[in-house]
């Protein structure tokens, strides 16, 4: 039982175009989510989040927007970087009742020059 | 930096032969989380300290054993390792256990078993 979901395993976007990451989830007590990004041989790092009372929450070139009624949320980077290739993990909490991070698969996202 | 440390970052074990890996934080943090990731799948928690105080995921295998001796260490001990279960093995801190707080993970233990 998946809770969180990426359904797709790889990206490949031209350098200066925007990048699309998509996610999914199930379960309707979910009202925080979080994207983190991982570069090979490091840990995941926090990249941007997003409460359940917002619908975007914009940071530099990262933009996460949240559609509740789909339970479907999205990452878009823009201008992408080859400095963005890294695998990207969405990720899905409970703020209350100290619940824990529920993650999805990951996305690789390789960025050509 | 403040940071989170895995020691070693790559494990080899015999089945069947006990393996420990090590975790410690320089974060001060109140939590520490043990996930495991196998390939092409999502980080999966095993289980969590608050302070001194385990929580232990429903589904965690009995193999699966945890200590947290002091606030900078915790340990993940596999008694008796599997083929199932090579895979990554990451340590996570946050400040405090509800869903608002950051995650901080370290780089990880590969672990082989042959």
């Amino acid at each position: 039982d998946q809770q969180v979901k990426q359904n797709s395993p790889s990206l490949s976007v031209q350098e200066g175009r925007i990048s699309i990451l998509n996610c999914d989830y199930t379960n309707s007590m979910f009202d925080y989510f979080l994207w983190y990004k991982k570069y090979p041989a490091e840990g995941p790092t926090f990249l941007i989040s997003i409460s359940s009372i917002k619908d975007k929450n914009e940071d530099g070139r990262f933009t996460v927007f949240l559609n509740k009624s789909a339970k479907h949320l999205s990452l878009h980077i823009v201008p992408s970087q080859p400095g963005d290739s890294a695998v990207y993990f969405c990720a899905a909490s409970a703020m209350e009742g100290a619940q824990k991070l529920v993650f999805g698969q990951g996305t690789r996202l390789t960025i050509n020059p | 930096d403040a940071m989170v440390i895995q020691n070693p970052r790559y494990q080899v074990t015999q089945f069947g032969k006990p393996v420990t890996l090590s975790c410690s934080q320089t974060l001060n943090h109140n939590v520490m989380y043990w996930y495991q990731q196998k390939s092409s799948q999502a980080p999966k928690l095993l289980f969590h300290y608050y302070d001194k105080d385990f929580n232990n995921e429903a589904d965690t295998p009995d193999n699966f054993q945890s200590r947290r001796p002091n606030t900078s260490f915790c340990f993940l001990d596999i008694r008796s390792p599997g083929l199932g279960d090579a895979a990554m093995y990451l340590c996570a801190t946050s400040k405090e256990l509800a869903g608002l707080n950051e995650q901080f993970f370290g780089p990880g233990t590969r672990l082989t078993v042959l």
